[in-house]
Order: C-alpha cells, then sequence, then structure tokens
C-alpha cells in the first residue's frame, strides 16, 4: 500500500533552516508529483510547492519563492523540503502528499506529518 | 491569487444531510477535491475530480461542481464524520486550499 513517511519533529531557532524527509514506499516514486503542504496549529492547510522526481521540475506558492528548496533522491525514494530563514510564523506541521496527474491533478496520500516548531 | 472559500462552520443532526460549499472564479471550469481531517490526523481524500470517490469512501459522500460553486454533501450524516473538510483546486499549476469548514454532528 501507499506510504509517505516522514522525519521526525523539529525544532529551530529564528533565522535557521529546516529539513523534512518524507519516504515514499509502495508505488513507482518517480511517476507522481510529490507537494508539501502545512498548517498552523487550528489554522487550514496552506499549499507550499510540488516537485517532479523524474524531471526535477518544481513550483512554488509564491509566498515560498526563494525560501523553500525541494529535491528528491530518485534512488531510495525520498523527497525532501528545507525551508530557510525560519521565523516564527512558520512553526506549523508540515505535510508530503504525492498527487497523481490523470485527467486532472489530484493529491491523494498524504504523509503523517512533521511538526516544526521556530522559537528562541 | 485564486482563493476558495468556505462557511467557517455547519452543525447537522445525525442521518441529515450536510452541504458545504467552496466558492470560487470559474470553479466550475476546474476540478475540485475534496478532504477530511480529523484532529491530530492527515487529511484524506474524498472526492476528487468533482464527484468521484477513491476506493474505501463511503457512498454517502458526493459531490459537485458547477458555475463558482463546488459541493461536498455528506447523506445519512454520522457521528464519525464530525470533521474538518477543505476543498481545493489547481489554479493553473499551483494548489489552493479552501478555507475549511468545522462540520459538528450532533
Amino acid at each position: 500500500q501507499v506510504q509517505l513517511v516522514q522525519s521526525g519533529a523539529e525544532v529551530k531557532k529564528p533565522g535557521a533552516s529546516v529539513k523534512v524527509s518524507c519516504k515514499a514506499s509502495g508505488y513507482t516514486f518517480n511517476d507522481y508529483d510529490i507537494n508539501w503542504v502545512r498548517q498552523a496549529t487550528g489554522q487550514g492547510l496552506e499549499w507550499m510547492g510540488w516537485m517532479n522526481p523524474n524531471s526535477g521540475n518544481t513550483d512554488f506558492a509564491q509566498k515560498f519563492q526563494g525560501r523553500v528548496t525541494l529535491t528528491t533522491n530518485t534512488s531510495i525514494g525520498t523527497a525532501y523540503m528545507e525551508l530557510s530563514s525560519l521565523r516564527s510564523e512558520d512553526t506549523a506541521v508540515y505535510y508530503c502528499a504525492r498527487a497523481v496527474i490523470v485527467g486532472g491533478t489530484t493529491i491523494d496520500y498524504w504523509g503523517q506529518g512533521t511538526r516544526v516548531t521556530v522559537s528562541s | 491569487s485564486y482563493e476558495l472559500t468556505q462557511p467557517p462552520s455547519l452543525s447537522v443532526s445525525p442521518g441529515q444531510t450536510a452541504s458545504i460549499t467552496c466558492s470560487g472564479d470559474k470553479l466550475g471550469n476546474k476540478y475540485a477535491s475534496w478532504y477530511q481531517q480529523k484532529p491530530g490526523q492527515s487529511p484524506l481524500l474524498v472526492i476528487y475530480q468533482d464527484t468521484k470517490r477513491p476506493s474505501g469512501i463511503p457512498e454517502r459522500f458526493s459531490g459537485s461542481n458547477s458555475g463558482n460553486t463546488a459541493i461536498l454533501t455528506i447523506r445519512g450524516t454520522q457521528a464519525l464524520d464530525d470533521a474538518d473538510y477543505y476543498c481545493q483546486a489547481w489554479d493553473s499549476s499551483t494548489a489552493v486550499f479552501g478555507t475549511g469548514t468545522k462540520v459538528t454532528v450532533l
């Protein structure tokens, strides 16, 4: 079955960077985009960007342009999201999620989430 | 930037029908997906491409999308449907999530 397993919780200081991993299993990693979505406590879902592991193509929400880096290691079926210049407003749960493109694009499976806390 | 607006909350009695709206400019020209999220859990896809249900999602969940509004309908609502619901659509190659609706079954 499709699984996306994310790395553990992180605590970072303002100005630092965080890198979250997302290991995929149960499907052919290269055939599906990986999206990243975050959710602050008590708030809604906020889309950050996606990456295609096969082509390396990416796209980002304008808000995160220049501050988010998405990468993949196709040999181990793992995607990474690095967010730099952290501030307190970046405290949130970060999710990776797979997207399938059949007809339209659908985000179908989600990781369990990684809590990132930014605090001095 | 593109926006999707949902009512913040909705209350429904067990066994009744809940209809959650999602409004956006010419949303009917895009595909809408819907996600259910319970406290402490990851979102779960319940409707995609406006009307399709993933395997394992009960038939009481259905969707429609026309004009500027997509609707998620839950018929015969059960206590376990108590959750937050988010619509989502793609604007060009960027994803947009709705503001979310808290559905309370009581």
